[in-house]
């Protein structure tokens, strides 16, 4: 079936650090995939996607990119901010739109300042 | 941006009593709910998704006659776990979805069954 494997945390840097949360998936057709980020006490938002190939989802600093050939989607960030610290869950989806949601475990963030 | 709310936060209860969590969309209709379960350290497990006015559709494994979800009306799902068990002390988060759009999730629900 359909899973989504990403590094375990927590991860901890140092402010203005470089990001790198690993993410890989398994899927049969074309899933859409996300990266989801939960603050404290907080629901989890979306915080980029992409739906095919070679798409780049982006947003508040943070970048991804759906690459078919080795299943990954990484989550990447150029300078970290302390604001940053949260959960960050990898996700695919299979269905239309975005239906049946398949998360990873999360990975926890603490950024240090 | 949309919100969605759930009540209450967190809920303590005895082994054998039912309790109801609710999940409200605030400034959306959502013609779709979803219904997850988080343990810790885990993913986010997907129980049931519900579409107003319709039963819900749940996951292999999740009992329908243990977690009863209702969608009344287009902005209110409830979850009601029955009979209560220390087993089912866990994490429950909604996610509401209008039309053709992405799901928009609650804060979650921390339920403690003693």
């Amino acid at each position: 079936g359909n899973s989504v494997t990403q590094m375990e945390g927590p991860v901890t840097l140092s402010e203005e650090a470089f990001l790198t949360i690993n993410c890989t998936y398994t899927a049969t057709g074309y899933p859409s995939l996300f990266w989801y980020v939960q603050y404290p006490g907080e629901g989890l938002q979306l915080l980029l996607k992409a739906t095919k190939a070679d798409d780049k989802g982006s947003n508040k600093g943070f970048e991804a990119t759906y690459r078919k050939e080795t299943t990954s989607f990484h989550l990447e960030k150029g300078s970290v901010q302390v604001s940053d610290s949260a959960v960050y869950f990898c996700a695919l989806s299979d269905g239309f739109g975005d239906d049946k949601i398949i998360f990873g475990k999360g990975t926890r963030l603490h950024i240090l300042p | 941006g949309a919100v969605v709310s759930q009540h209450p936060s967190w809920v303590i209860c005895k082994s054998g009593t039912s309790v109801k969590i609710e999940c409200r969309s605030l400034d959306f209709q959502a013609t779709t709910m979803f219904w997850y379960r988080q343990f810790p350290k885990q993913s986010l497990m997907l129980m049931a998704t519900s579409n107003e006015g319709s039963k819900a559709t749940y996951e292999q494994g999740v009992e329908k006659d243990k977690f009863l979800i209702n969608h009344a009306s287009l902005t209110l799902s409830t979850l009601t776990v029955t009979s209560a068990h220390p087993e089912d002390s866990s994490f429950y988060i909604c996610s509401a979805r209008p039309r053709l759009d992405t799901q928009y999730f609650g804060p979650g629900t921390r339920l403690t069954v003693l």
